[in-house]
């Protein structure tokens, strides 16, 4: 079956380190995107791909990074500056243009 | 910048109640998008709505777009405890597929 494939499910990080989450996805889609999600609250977006090799910041970039060399993939690392990481951190993608998003199943990021 | 506004923010329910959601946006859309996100779970599309006016229902739930494609709607008739979970509304942000998702409504419904 196609879908999206995050990993891990859990991950927890020591302050100061980064950390990768991985996000997968064998739809065929040209589009992917971050979102981080905070307990009771919507969700904020990180980062967006709409091309491989090419991607774009969202309203809370910083202290992020991400990557798109393969149409099948987009990780997410979270960076030591970023001050507030713990969080629910959702993956996304698009067929095309303004067509409802494919989520994964989250990844849930604790700072220890 | 271009926000989509959610009300209410939580609503308890009886079993057997109606259930409505609403969203609204500063700005015209050129459409809009529906999730539901169970407990622990990750959001699921639910619909797309891009007609002024425009109606569509699945099953229990009727989601409607405004005349003016500023506001939409979610209704649910009858809850049952499977409804349970928050509905997120969710519109474009420019002519890109990325949007801008409401904070969300969250649904309890006792049985």
């Amino acid at each position: 079956d196609g879908g999206i494939t995050q990993s891990p499910k859990y991950l927890f990080r020591k302050e100061g380190q980064n950390v990768t989450l991985s996000c997968e996805q064998n739809l065929n889609h040209d589009a992917m995107y971050w979102y981080r999600q905070d307990p009771g609250q919507g969700l904020r977006l990180i980062y967006y791909s709409q091309i491989v090799n090419d991607f774009q910041k969202g309203d809370i970039a910083e202290g992020y990074s991400v990557s798109r060399e393969k149409k099948e993939s987009f990780p997410l690392t979270v960076t030591s500056a970023q001050k507030n990481p713990t969080a629910f951190y959702l993956c996304a993608s698009s067929i095309r243009q303004l067509n409802g998003y494919t989520f994964g199943s989250g990844t849930r990021l604790t700072v220890v | 910048g271009q926000q989509v506004m959610q009300i209410p923010q939580y609503q308890h329910v009886q079993e057997g109640e109606d259930f409505t959601t609403y969203c609204n946006s500063s700005t015209t859309l050129s459409n809009i998008q529906w999730y539901k996100q169970r407990p622990g779970g990750h959001p699921v599309f639910l619909i797309q709505l891009v007609k002024s006016g425009e109606v569509k229902k699945q099953k229990r739930l009727t989601f409607q777009f405004g005349e003016a494609k500023k506001n939409s709607s979610l209704h649910i008739t009858a809850t049952q405890t499977t409804d349970v979970g928050t509905y997120f509304c969710a519109g474009p942000i420019d002519n890109f597929n990325k949007f801008y998702f409401g904070s969300g409504t969250k649904l309890n419904v006792k049985p």
